[in-house]
């Protein structure tokens, strides 16, 4: 069935450091994917999208772009900030007609001043 | 805020009760989805309702039902209720128009803690 791979945390960086969080996937079909954050205490909120391949979402300097060659949407951001600190999750809808998500396990990043 | 609200906030109880938990999409979505997010299966997709129907179920234990209102706002009822269903339960709402038919908006969620 379809799944989500995300590396594994807590991930921890200075600030101003560069940030890669790895995303893969396994889909039938042309799924979208989306990365959605969450702040303690929180609701899971949505960063990015992209709904097809090639296609690159960004949002307050993070970016992720759909390879369907490597099934991956990986997150980047050039310099992260201490408010950046929260859990990613990355996330695909499926194409069976119910729009489902399935979530990747999360990824924590903690940004240190 | 996402528009999506969900009661109560916090929830506790004790093993074999049973509890509703609310939810209300964001105005003119349609569809509302169901999630568990606990610290060892992570976030699960549960059921969700289009327009009052079931549309998809995912893991939801047979102790577990929801329903979806006219006014569209949603209950998820767990009962017999085990401390393994203490957990984080979040609804979303989707718009029904193309091209963002597949973009959830998640409510704050309810924890629940059983004891």
């Amino acid at each position: 069935g379809d799944s989500v791979t995300q590396m594994e945390g807590p991930v921890t960086l200075s600030e101003e450091a560069f940030l890669t969080i790895n995303c893969t996937y396994t889909a039938t079909g042309y799924p979208s994917l989306f990365w959605y954050v969450q702040y303690p205490g929180e609701g899971l909120q949505l960063l990015l999208k992209a709904t097809k391949a090639d296609d690159k979402g960004s949002n307050k300097g993070f970016e992720a772009t759909y390879r369907k060659e490597t099934t991956s949407f990986h997150l980047e951001k050039g310099s992260v900030q201490v408010s950046d600190s929260a859990v990613y999750f990355c996330a695909l809808s499926t194409t069976s007609g119910t729009y489902k998500y399935i979530f990747g396990t999360g990824t924590r990043l903690k940004v240190l001043a | 805020d996402s528009g999506v609200t969900q009661t109560p906030k916090h929830l506790i109880t004790a093993t074999g009760q049973r509890v509703t938990l609310r939810c209300s999409p964001r105005s003119g979505d349609l569809s509302v989805y169901w999630y568990q997010q606990s610290l060892d299966q992570g976030l699960q997709f549960l059921i969700q309702y289009y327009n009052g129907e079931e549309r998809a179920k995912g893991n939801i234990l047979e102790r577990f039902s929801a329903q979806q209102f006219p006014d569209l706002h949603s209950e998820l009822n767990l009962s017999s209720l085990e401390l393994g269903d203490s957990a984080l339960y979040f609804c979303a709402s989707s718009p029904t128009w193309a091209g963002r038919i597949n973009e959830q908006f998640f409510g704050p969620g309810t924890r629940l803690t059983v004891l």
